[in-house]
């Protein structure tokens, strides 16, 4: 079936630093792609998508562009700051009939400290 | 993109018990979903809810445990019956389409702790 493997965490950052969170995905067909965010006590938040290869989606800094070739859907934001501090997933979305679900890895816990 | 209200935000039960999560959309949408998060872990889905059919649960939940009801298009409730301690988590209410490239939006959650 589907599967999300995500970047271990926690992630330890300093402020300004250069983040890339890595994801990378076993899917049937062409899946969408997805980056949310999760800050503490709170649901999950749409960061950025990507629907189809070579896509890159952006968003307050963070990007990600949909690799086909490595089944890759990498985040990168140039210089992190404390608010960044969150849970992030990628999850997919299978392209197929009758399939609604979001896939999900683990999340990868960040802390950025100042 | 649609807000999404869910009550109550947190609750501590005691086990045995059962409590109805609430899910309000302030717009029509087709697909309502419910998740569990458990403690420092990712998001199961635990069954997709579509009104005017029956829910659909995905391996390991059952109608019995987890009974659902989508009255209409902007509602479902999500119902936690006889609860264990094993059932403390987040349950996530999320919206979204029919179409791959559609992405899901989410409440706030309701955080469950089981005495």
């Amino acid at each position: 079936g589907d599967s999300v493997t995500q970047m271990e965490g926690p992630v330890t950052l300093s402020e300004e630093a250069f983040l890339t969170i890595n994801c990378t995905y076993t899917a049937t067909g062409y899946p969408s792609l997805f980056w949310y965010v999760q800050y503490p006590g709170e649901g999950l938040q749409l960061l950025l998508k990507a629907t189809k290869a070579d896509d890159k989606g952006s968003n307050k800094g963070f990007e990600a562009t949909y690799r086909k070739e490595t089944t890759s859907f990498h985040l990168e934001k140039g210089s992190v700051q404390v608010s960044d501090s969150a849970v992030y997933f990628c999850p997919t979305r299978y392209s197929g009939a009758g399939s609604y679900q979001l896939t999900f890895g683990k999340g990868t816990k960040l802390s950025v400290i100042p | 993109s649609a807000v999404i209200s869910q009550k109550p935000s947190r609750d501590i039960c005691q086990r045995g018990t059962s409590l109805t999560i609430q899910c309000q959309v302030d717009s029509q949408v087709t697909m309502m979903f419910w998740y569990r998060q458990q403690p420092g872990q990712s998001l199961t889905l635990i069954a997709t809810a579509n009104q005017g059919s029956e829910a659909t649960y995905e391996s390991g939940f059952v109608i019995d445990k987890f009974p659902i009801s989508r009255p209409n298009l902007t509602f479902s409730t999500l119902t936690v019956s006889n609860m264990s301690p094993e059932d403390s988590s987040i349950y996530l209410c999320s919206v979204g389409g029919p179409n791959s490239n559609q992405p899901q939006h989410f409440g706030d959650g309701t955080r469950l702790s089981i005495l």
